[in-house]
């Protein structure tokens, strides 16, 4: 099982670019998550999906819209990335059990 | 709304020596539970140990033990026979059912000295 995986790993935009960022999971976990981290703040959720089909706000959700393609695939997207979403994000799952999450190595993205 | 704090942005131990993250925090429900992560510099999000508030016994995991006080709302994460492999971001984390999501203190980087 790979557990989480996340692409890519690394991304540069510019201001006003989009992108976005895929996660997918082989646990079959019902629920998943996009954080985001930054220095001396610790992870942030910017959106959550409890079951395919459905979607909800985190904590910090502007500048982003997410899509759970089916129970696997939950991507986030940036519309038009500005620097303050530099950051490191990380997608997470959890299953019948919900309180114990299963996180992906994480994507660092720069935008300059 | 949780909040979870962690007081000490860094912490250091002698390898061999044993070593305490704090963490406390706040909430109106009963039903929760509570989580200590470990972020090495690989980045990767790893879970050290796990306590249900419901349960009164403190978790183990190995060398890694909580000492879990529910009525003072404190949460803090003991590291006995400190290896080099130690050395890591600590993260504490909080869930509720209600709010279906996990709540993170800011971070204990704990560095692990020869």
């Amino acid at each position: 099982n790979a557990g989480v995986t996340q692409t890519p790993k690394f991304q540069v935009l510019k201001t006003g670019q989009s992108m976005t960022l895929q996660c997918a999971q082989d646990m079959n976990h019902n629920s998943m998550y996009w954080y985001r981290q930054d220095p001396g703040m610790g992870l942030r959720l910017i959106y959550y999906s409890a079951s395919e089909g459905t979607t909800d706000k985190g904590e910090v959700p502007n500048g982003y819209n997410v899509s759970r393609l089916n129970k696997r695939e939950f991507s986030l997207r940036l519309e038009s990335a500005a620097p303050s979403q530099t950051s490191v994000y990380f997608c997470a799952s959890s299953g019948l059990m919900d309180n114990e999450q299963f996180f992906g190595p994480g994507t660092r993205l720069t935008v300059l | 709304a949780q909040t979870v704090t962690q007081s000490q942005p860094e912490m250091s131990v002698q390898e061999a020596e044993t070593v305490t993250l704090s963490c406390t925090y706040d909430t109106s429900e009963s039903d929760y539970y509570l989580f200590w992560y470990k972020q090495p510099p690989s980045r990767q999000m790893i879970l050290v140990i796990r306590q249900e508030a419901y349960k009164q016994q403190n978790a183990t995991e190995n060398r890694f033990s909580v000492n879990f006080q529910k009525a003072a709302k404190s949460f803090s994460l003991k590291i006995s026979d400190s290896q080099l492999g130690d050395a890591a971001m600590y993260f504490c984390a909080f869930y509720t059912g209600t709010a279906s999501k996990l709540t993170f203190g800011t971070g204990t980087r704990l560095q692990v000295t020869l």
